[in-house]
């Protein structure tokens, strides 16, 4: 089975700023992880798929990359409505998700 | 509009079962998978399994075969999930999530909102 190990766990930005968070996979994936947000009590909401590819929809502070077993995820510009937890998908083989990162306004 | 729609909570003894369903609208249900994912208190996801609801066809995480079965209900756009031999590992939230075949792989673009299951006497 694939593992995805996610970091951080947390982080805490300011509006207007830009925050990454990384997974990288226990083996090369061939670009097929997704990006999510997920925000209480609702379902997660698909941001970014094959590494780079938005969403329909989804706005352009929103960005991912890499290859291999290493990608980012990254929001620039920082508004209010992007505070939630972020998970990483591989779908390469199987479904494995990241454990999350929670990010908080500072 | 795609939308997935689940009933928001189940309270379940241990020992029993419980179906949870997921109605779909907006899509031709038959053109995609739906998927199931478990997301236990404060823990990430995990893929429970998937059906073809055009042919009854199923895969299962591994972990979750004996525990899990999916099912369909094609006249009214609605899966269906059986958790079986309830015990307080199974509390968690467990959301539908439609899953498509595209040209960059197979992933799960539309989720519902979950159902929160809570096993407890």
């Amino acid at each position: 089975d694939i593992q995805m190990t996610q970091s951080p766990s947390s982080l805490s930005a300011s509006l207007g700023g830009k925050v990454t968070i990384t997974c990288k996979a226990s083996q090369d994936i061939n670009k097929y992880i997704a990006w999510y947000q997920h925000k209480p009590g609702k379902g997660p909401r698909l941001l970014i798929h094959y590494t780079s590819t938005l969403q329909p929809g989804i706005p352009s502070r929103f960005s991912g990359s890499g290859s291999g077993r290493d990608y980012s995820f990254s929001i620039s510009n920082l508004e209010p409505e992007d505070i939630a937890t972020y998970y990483c998908l591989q779908y390469d083989s199987l479904f494995t998700f990241g454990a999350g990162t929670k990010l908080e306004l500072k | 509009e795609v939308q997935l729609q689940q009933f928001g909570a189940e309270l379940v003894k241990p020992g029993a079962s419980v179906k949870i369903s997921c109605k779909a609208s907006g899509y031709t249900f038959t053109d995609y998978n739906m998927d199931w994912v478990k997301q236990s208190h404060g823990k990430s996801l995990e893929w429970i399994g998937d059906i073809n609801p055009n042919y009854d066809s199923t895969n299962y995480n591994q972990k979750f075969k004996g525990k899990a079965t999916l099912t369909v209900d094609k006249s009214s756009s609605t899966a269906y999930m059986e958790l079986r031999s309830l015990t307080s590992e199974d509390t968690a939230v467990y959301y539908c999530a439609r899953g498509g075949r595209y040209d960059d792989g197979y992933y799960f673009d539309y989720w519902g909102q979950g159902t929160t299951l809570t096993v407890s006497s």
